[in-house]
């Protein structure tokens, strides 16, 4: 399984707010390291989405927001759109391996109803 | 503007290996390094490693170790993935990207890795 842990899924209708955990342990998010997401719409590439915790990069609407606290970090997405049915990924950096590497969530898959 | 342009896709048999590439442009290729993530069929992203360009050090998951390789072409821009004695559970999309401190600003299109039997 994966470092970071996220839901499967969470689903919302157009114009609500959801949220998506990602829980890591003291030897990633816990130990300091920022949590970044990103967007993968169906059959594309990953897209950033937020880099560390709370920035978005150019071009992302501002319905989508990030936090971290502790060991935890969240993606929040306010006025849900159609086009926002994706899969979403946090990620971030882990020192507790004997070869120190970059790990990623599960995923959660956004389901706008 | 920045672009990874990944090689098509590949078929391959059971223990052989596979080499993808991914050419960069529209920026100093040498001044970020490049990771590679793979996504196997209906599953997450997995990270496999990274490679300086500037001087080629490289550092790999360690699931990968004594398998993988990662090069580069400083004329070409291009930086590239080789993964040997390859298993049907080596079966994914393999992406490269650009990784702009500790995150990935800029992502390859992806190249399929299919192993059969």
């Amino acid at each position: 399984q994966s470092v970071l842990t996220q839901p499967p899924s969470v689903s919302g209708a157009p114009g609500q707010r959801v949220a998506i955990s990602c829980t890591g342990s003291s030897s990633n998010i816990g130990a300091g390291y920022d949590v970044h997401w990103y967007q993968q719409l169906p059959g594309t590439a990953p897209k950033l989405l937020i880099y560390g915790n709370n920035n978005r990069p150019s071009g992302v609407p501002d319905r989508f927001s990030g936090s971290k606290s502790g060991s935890s970090a969240s993606l929040a997405i306010t006025g849900l759109q159609a086009e926002d049915e994706a899969d979403y990924y946090c990620q971030s950096y882990d020192s507790g391996r004997s070869v120190s590497n970059w790990v990623f969530g599960g995923g959660t898959k956004l389901t706008v109803l | 503007q920045v672009q990874l342009v990944q090689s098509g896709a590949e078929v391959k048999k059971a223990g052989a290996s596979v080499r993808v590439s991914c050419k960069s442009s529209g920026y100093i290729f040498t001044s970020y390094d490049i990771n590679w993530v793979r996504q196997a069929p209906g599953q997450g992203l997995e990270w496999m490693g990274w490679m300086n360009p500037n001087n080629g050090n490289t550092g790999y998951a360690q699931r990968f170790l004594g398998r993988v390789t990662m090069t580069r072409n400083l004329s070409t821009s291009e930086a590239f993935l080789e993964l040997k004695r390859l298993r049907s559970d080596d079966t994914a999309v393999y992406y490269c990207a650009r990784n702009w401190g500790y995150y990935f600003d800029q992502w390859g299109l992806g190249t399929l890795v299919i192993v059969s039997s």
